[in-house]
């Protein structure tokens, strides 16, 4: 299964747009890339997804690059609520191995 | 109600009982996933299901065994609880066709073994 890289954690200011990069320099042909965060004592949610083009949805942008070794979720104005762990994560579809595995993640801080 | 649902909520019990986890969706999805997540860390693959009677490994199997007789239903089952296996657990469930889109999650099991 190709793997995916994320810092750690990363602290941003509120309102202000927020970054998170994600690598995968063995990313397949059919990967699909997903984001999902955690907010504290919940389960996983959807966040986004996309293939080759960049995408945006009421949560988030995604922007992936040319390669396709790396991708950015985007938040544009970060607020308290987006305070989580986001992950990234590949799902093969052109193969049907769903296994979805999740890394560490990015812890994400807020600041007011 | 519509969506994925995990019982118990909050579970204690002891080393060496058998302790079994349910999770219903109520979707149809075709693929279901058990995950655990330990404190401070992120999601580890116990088990996951492409269908009715379809299960295969994850990541950390070991200990655990499952079941899917029905689509909707995903029961995970620890033959005999180490205090390794005090954890949350998360279900969660997918459609796959005609591409995966979101993958929904259960609001977890709080399961503390003595």
């Amino acid at each position: 299964d190709a793997k995916t890289t994320q810092p750690n954690s990363m602290e941003s200011n509120e309102e202000e747009p927020v970054h998170l990069p994600c690598n995968h320099s063995t990313i397949s042909g059919t990967d699909y890339i997903h984001w999902y965060r955690q907010l504290p004592s919940q389960g996983p949610e959807y966040v986004i997804h996309g293939l080759t083009s960049n995408v945006n949805n009421r949560m988030a942008s995604l922007a992936i690059a040319e390669d396709r070794k790396s991708s950015t979720l985007i938040l544009h104005r970060a607020t308290l609520r987006d305070a989580a762990v986001y992950y990234c994560i590949l799902r093969d579809e052109g193969t049907g191995g769903f296994k979805t595995i999740f890394g560490a993640g990015t812890r994400l801080f807020v600041k007011a | 109600d519509a969506g994925i649902t995990q019982s118990p909520r909050y579970k204690i019990t002891e080393t060496g009982r058998q302790v079994t986890l349910m999770c219903h969706q109520t979707w149809s999805h075709s693929y279901m996933f058990w995950y655990r997540q330990d404190l401070g860390h992120g999601l580890r693959l116990i088990y996951y299901s492409a269908a009715a009677d379809i299960t295969d490994k994850g990541e950390v199997p070991d200990g655990y065994v499952v079941s899917r007789s029905k689509t909707e239903n995903f029961p995970l089952t620890l033959e005999s609880a180490t205090r390794s296996q005090t954890s949350v657990y998360f279900c969660a469930s997918f459609q796959s066709l005609p591409l995966v889109d979101e993958q929904f999650f259960g609001p977890g099991t709080r399961l503390t073994v003595l």
